[in-house]
Parts: C-alpha cells; sequence; structure tokens
C-alpha cells in the first residue's frame, strides 16, 4: 500500500465549476499536510497547508482534513483554465526526532475546460 | 523575497561520470531539503540539513550521493559515479524553523544520465 494516495486523473472540470481532489494517507500518526500545484516542467507551489480537522479557506481553495478517515482533500471553486495542472499531496511524517520529511502522492491532473 | 534558487537547470552526463547540483534556500531558512522525483514516480525525500547538521538523511539511496551544507547556507549534492537509474529531476526545498512545517521548492535541477 502507498503512503499516500492520489487518483492519478486527469479529472476533468468545466470553467466556473468545482474541482475536487481527493488523497488518502496510511500512517495515522502523520500531523500536517499540504497541496502543491505542478505546472509541467516546473516546481511544486505550495498552496495550502493544514493541521487540524476540519475545513481551511483561502481564496477559491478549500482543504478538508479527516485524520480519523486519513483523508485530506482540496476544493477548487470558480475553477480556471489557469487552474490546470497537477495536484500533487504532501504529508509531513509523525514527529521524530525533529524531521521534517514529506511524503508526497503522485499528483492528480487537473483539466478546466473551457 | 527571492525563492530557492538551483543550478544547473539541466545536465547531461555520462554513467560514470560526477555531477555536483547547488541549491541556495531561501535567505533566512534554516531548514534545506533534497528530494528527487524519477520520471513516473512520486517525488521522493532524500534528506534534510536544520543548519550545516544532516537532520535526516534516510532517503539517500547509496553512497554515491554525497550532500554537504558547509557554513549553512547553500547546499550541494553530488553523485559520483552517476549511474542510469540517477536520471531524474532533483528538487531543493527550505523551510523556516518553527511549527509550520511549509517547505518551499526551487526549479528543480533534470539530471539525464546517458
Amino acid at each position: 500500500q502507498k503512503e499516500v494516495e492520489q487518483n492519478s486523473g486527469p479529472l476533468s472540470v468545466p470553467e466556473g465549476a468545482i474541482a475536487s481532489l481527493n488523497c488518502t494517507y496510511s500512517d495515522r500518526g502523520s500531523q500536517s499536510f499540504f497541496w502543491y500545484r505542478q505546472y509541467s516542467g516546473k516546481s511544486p507551489e505550495l498552496i495550502m497547508s493544514i493541521y487540524s480537522n476540519g475545513d481551511k479557506e483561502d481564496g477559491r481553495f478549500t482543504a478538508q482534513l479527516n485524520k480519523a478517515s486519513q483523508y485530506v482533500s482540496l476544493l477548487i471553486r470558480d475553477s480556471q483554465p489557469s487552474d490546470s495542472a497537477t495536484y500533487l499531496c504532501a504529508v509531513k511524517d509523525r514527529i521524530t526526532g525533529g524531521g521534517n520529511k514529506l511524503t508526497f502522492g503522485t499528483g492528480t491532473q487537473l483539466k478546466v475546460e473551457l | 523575497e527571492a525563492g530557492v534558487t538551483q543550478f544547473p537547470s539541466h545536465s547531461v552526463i555520462e554513467k560514470g561520470q560526477t555531477v555536483t547540483l547547488r541549491c541556495d534556500p531561501i535567505s533566512g531558512h534554516d531548514n534545506l531539503y533534497w528530494y528527487r522525483r524519477v520520471m513516473g514516480k512520486e517525488i521522493k525525500f532524500l534528506l534534510h540539513f536544520v543548519k550545516e547538521s544532516k537532520q535526516d538523511e534516510s532517503g539517500m539511496p547509496n553512497n554515491r550521493f554525497l550532500a554537504e551544507r558547509t557554513g549553512g547556507t547553500y547546499s550541494t549534492l553530488k553523485v559520483q559515479p552517476a549511474e542510469l537509474e540517477d536520471s531524474g529531476v532533483y528538487f531543493c526545498a527550505s523551510s523556516h524553523t518553527g511549527y509550520s512545517y511549509e517547505q518551499y521548492f526551487g526549479p528543480g535541477t533534470r539530471l539525464t544520465v546517458t
């Protein structure tokens, strides 16, 4: 079983719709969760971080975390063609020895169509 | 504020040669990380520096890889001798010390070993 799992997609949504990206993780002790956006050939760009159960909103983005279900999601409202990219879910391991290692999923490709 | 920078952006070397990658973190960030993405796979952690000390090097593949961060500023990652399976994109990231574990990535170095 992969440590961080994402559906590779592509996920296609029409412009203006809500895009829902999902991620599950295997380590129940994981503490911190991140969403990165990566355009083709570019570096991962941090767009959201979430540490507590519930929702966290930032502009058109909402991250949702459910530690009991080991599930984290990213909602993108009013999707735009510029949102077309690969979205990476990353999980920070439980705190051991002070390390900050991130474990990544393979990413979900999002396509926002006109 | 300048972001994480990496040099070179691309490197093509022959099997058996040596390559050195450089990373300059965001100014003031004590934490510096190296990650690698092999084609078709997820981004994987290599190691983590706190200032000049190696906090976690559990992801280093083997002793052909040597990372240094003299003076706690920039870091180098040397691969000697390079093998075909070392090809991939090497990302560097940095973060502040503190509760926020948000890591900011550089543009990456694409390494091709032929």
